[in-house]
């Protein structure tokens, strides 16, 4: 059973903070790295995907990836009231399906 | 571009009912993956489609069905409602099966 774990939160940081959202994952064969953002009622939307090791960079978010330690994080600079969502961290392996996490509740508080 | 497209969007249904789910992909993408999402269990996958050929299946009842038609365009069916059935529907489109998945608003299902 391919796991991807979450804290659930909620992840309160004060608004111009760092958050630093972690995922770990058990299938040691997953390829593809994914983060999703999902506000409240709404559907998940694709922030960044990772499928090396080291860090990846897109404007205010950067994606890390360990993949020896079966880890990947998510952090967001200069936080905004704004990005309070669920994110979701989502690992896939070759064609088997994205697994999704259970999400870890932010809170930027301004 | 058009993103992923869902209807009905919401909709109310009684136990013992069935109800069909219609998804149309982001233009070009030839595979689509329905997701549940309940508060309880989070996303969970129900089954992926590629060119008309269902290629990977989650661990639903016989109730969970689907199909994907030569415009790629896909439906999803459930039978025989029950209570637990109430959720957040997702269809989500990948131009392959191997590549980055992007998600329509949903169908939020309600059973009474």
């Amino acid at each position: 059973q391919k796991e991807v774990e979450q804290n659930s939160g909620p992840l309160s940081v004060p608004e111009g903070a760092i958050a630093s959202l972690n995922c770990t994952y058990s299938d040691r064969g997953s390829q593809s790295f994914f983060w999703y953002r999902q506000y409240s009622g709404k559907s998940p939307e694709l922030i960044m995907s990772i499928y090396s090791n080291g860090d990846k960079e897109d404007g205010r978010f950067t994606a890390q990836l360990n993949k020896a330690s079966q880890y990947v994080s998510l952090l967001i600079r200069d936080s905004q009231p704004s990005d309070s969502a669920t994110y979701l961290c989502a690992v896939k392996s070759g064609n088997t399906p994205l697994v999704f996490g259970k999400g870890t509740r932010l809170s930027v508080i301004a | 571009k058009a993103g992923v497209t869902q209807t009905p969007r919401y909709l109310i249904k009684t136990r013992g009912q069935q109800v069909t789910l219609s998804c149309s992909p982001i233009s070009g993408h030839r595979s689509v993956s329905w997701y549940q999402q309940t508060p309880g269990q989070g996303l969970q996958f129900l089954f992926e489609y590629f060119s008309e050929t269902q290629r990977n299946k989650g661990n639903f009842p016989g109730r969970f069905s689907g199909r994907q038609f030569s415009n790629s365009r896909s439906e999803m069916n459930v039978s025989t409602l029950e209570l637990g059935d109430s959720a957040l529907y997702l269809c989500a489109s990948s131009a392959d099966s191997g590549n980055t998945i992007y998600f329509g608003e949903g169908s939020w299902l309600t059973v009474v």
